[in-house]
Formats: C-alpha cells, sequence, structure tokens
C-alpha cells in the first residue's frame, strides 16, 4: 500500500467550531508531517513527527494542535480558526524522518473558514 | 537571501512537444533535488530525485539534470500529452531550519492537443 489517505475531502468550518483532519499511511514510514498551501504557493510546513516525536514550526499559531496516536495515524484539531486560515491542509510521510527525505502526499483537505 | 525560482508564468505546448521547465536558485548547496507534480487541489506526487553528483537522470518520458555551478535543474517532459498538464514542483533539501525540505512555488505546464 503506497498510499496516504485524508479525510474529509473538504471542510467548511466556523470560527467558533471545533474540528479535526485526519491521515492515515500503511507505508511502515517512521514520519508524517502536515503542510499548509495556499492558492499559488509552495507547501508550508506546519508540524513533524519523526518517529512520533513532535516539532513544531514555531510561526504556526496555537488554534492548530497536532496529535500522532501511533506511527500510521496522524490528526490536525482545528479550533477557533480565522478565515485566513482558509487553505489546503496536505499530510505526507517519508521513510526515514530526516525531513529532507521523499514525501509521499495525501490528496489534502480544502479547508474554508467562514 | 534564500530562493527557489521557477517560472511563475504558464508554459504552453503542444502535444508532441518536449517541455522544459526550470528550477533555479541562491544561496542553498542541496545534497539533492527532487521534482513533484501536482494536479490542482490535489497533493503533490513525487516524479524523480537527483543528487549533487549526477548530472542526468531519466524516467521514462521525464529526464532531470542537475547543475550545481549554475544553480540549476531543469526537467524534461519528451512527447507530452494532455495528460500532463498539471504544475511541476522543485525541491531542495536543506541542512539547516524547521523544513528541510524547501518546495518553489511551480511552474504550470498546458499541453494542448
Amino acid at each position: 500500500d503506497t498510499e496516504v489517505t485524508q479525510t474529509p475531502k473538504h471542510l467548511v468550518m466556523g470560527m467558533t467550531n471545533k474540528k479535526s483532519l485526519k491521515c492515515e499511511q500503511h507505508m511502515g514510514h517512521r514520519a508524517m508531517y502536515w503542510y499548509k498551501q495556499k492558492a499559488k504557493k509552495p507547501p508550508e510546513l506546519m508540524f513533524v513527527y519523526s518517529y512520533e516525536k513532535l516539532s513544531i514550526n514555531e510561526s504556526v499559531p496555537s488554534r492548530f494542535s497536532p496529535e500522532c496516536p501511533n506511527s500510521s495515524l496522524l490528526n490536525l484539531h482545528l479550533h477557533a480558526l480565522q478565515p485566513e486560515d482558509s487553505a489546503l491542509y496536505l499530510c505526507a510521510s517519508s521513510q526515514e524522518g530526516q525531513g529532507g527525505d521523499t514525501q509521499y502526499f495525501g490528496p489534502g483537505t480544502r479547508l474554508t473558514v467562514l | 537571501s534564500q530562493k527557489i525560482e521557477q517560472n511563475s508564468e504558464a508554459l504552453n505546448i503542444q502535444e508532441g512537444k518536449t517541455a522544459t521547465l526550470t528550477c533555479n536558485y541562491t544561496n542553498y548547496s542541496p545534497a539533492y533535488l527532487q521534482w513533484y507534480r501536482q494536479d490542482p487541489g490535489r497533493g503533490p506526487v513525487f516524479l524523480l530525485l537527483i543528487r549533487e553528483n549526477e548530472k542526468e537522470k531519466r524516467k521514462e518520458r521525464l529526464k532531470v539534470t542537475f547543475d550545481t555551478t549554475l544553480k540549476q535543474s531543469l526537467f524534461h517532459i519528451t512527447a507530452s500529452q494532455p495528460a500532463d498538464s498539471a504544475t511541476y514542483l522543485c525541491a531542495l533539501k536543506k541542512n539547516t531550519g524547521f523544513q528541510k525540505l524547501v518546495f518553489g512555488t511551480g511552474t504550470r505546464l498546458l499541453v494542448s492537443p
């Protein structure tokens, strides 16, 4: 299985809602990532779990909260988001967890914050 | 400052021709460079990786070159097809900083029948 799956595909939420994005991979990869991508911009790394240890992009606001229940699953908890957080959220995994190795991306969740 | 530059204008070519996309970088010394394909609203898909000691890499109709002196990579698609229409991103490996794989903004390729 060489696929990274993400749910939901689309999400519309209000600024007071709490929601979660989910990601799963069964390739035995030891690193999983959350990226944010705005239109016509490159993916920007938000969080990395490497061997289930978390690294954080210090510029990401605390209204985004990652969780890694096990090495195959990754969640992104969303709370009190702002309209500027509307974007494509991409989950990815990689084999070695060194950060620069080949990333296998999921299809993404298109998030709209009203 | 560090930059990865890809042509922001779309590249329009006719079916059957060779498409050539450029990735230039400044103030990086990447050990390797990767190319990804991204379709609208979808995640990038890995295509090829080329290391700093490799001049050229091929995979089916794809060819990538890497010139560390010019700080440039070229990505070629031969015998292009309308199904090749997508945005192509180059990505460099960094040794420092939080994000170790840094992406360019991508070039949109449109192949007309």
